[in-house]
């Protein structure tokens, strides 16, 4: 049971770029949700997901996109790469019945 | 607006107890959660409450007040290992969302 999976750990993206961020999940859950966290800061929803086939905004959808075809993978797409985006990405998933959401590792991105 | 206020950064010494505290203000309320991060890391739950009281798991309770809008994480018999960031979470108007706290960044000395 490897949980909730993340791939690359990290990435460096010049401007103008795009890349997909990958998140899987072995717990067959129902939710699951992008976040950054900038440094010293909270974690900011990007996109999350009730199952397959719906997704939705968070707080800072703006630049980013995703997809849910599989209740498994969960990738979080970056159009057009800024600075602004240079943070860590954490992918999570939750049972639909209970509290806990389970994190990745992250995805550190850098935009230079 | 939504926000939730926890402090920046609380420093305690090996074998002590500490509490982190959490106000917020958000448009609706299920539940709050606590969640522990180490440098590097990535964010684990701790404890969750949906109800007034105090819940205890092991070493580390959690409080909440619904009328206060205001919860707290008591750590106990510190330990190094518990230096991380804490951030407080709350399931607000949204059944699906979690809206984040900055975390606090505990500090622990021998």
């Amino acid at each position: 049971n490897a949980g909730v999976t993340q791939t690359p750990k990290f990435r460096i993206l010049k401007i103008g770029q795009s890349m997909t961020l990958q998140c899987a999940q072995d717990m067959n859950h129902n939710y699951m949700y992008w976040y950054r966290q900038d440094p010293g800061m909270g974690l900011k929803l990007i996109y999350y997901s009730v199952g397959a086939g719906i997704t939705d905004k968070g707080e800072v959808p703006n630049g980013y996109n995703v997809s849910r075809s599989t209740t498994e993978y969960f990738p979080l797409r970056l159009e057009l790469a800024a600075p602004s985006q240079t943070s860590v990405y954490f992918c999570a998933s939750r049972e639909g019945t209970a509290e806990t959401q389970y994190f990745g590792p992250g995805t550190r991105l850098l935009v230079l | 607006g939504q926000s939730l206020e926890q402090p920046s950064e609380v420093t305690a010494v090996e074998g002590a107890i500490v509490q982190i505290n959490c106000t917020y203000q958000t448009s609706g309320f299920y539940g709050l959660s606590w969640y522990q991060q180490h440098d590097g890391g990535a964010p684990t739950f701790l404890s969750y409450n949906a109800l007034d009281g105090l819940e205890e798991t092991g070493r580390f309770s959690s409080f909440l007040s619904r009328s206060d809008s205001y919860g707290y994480l008591l750590l106990q018999e510190l330990q190094m290992k518990d230096s991380a960031s804490y951030f407080c979470a709350v399931r607000g108007g949204s059944n699906y969302q979690l809206i984040w706290g900055a975390g606090t960044k505990l500090i622990i000395k021998p």
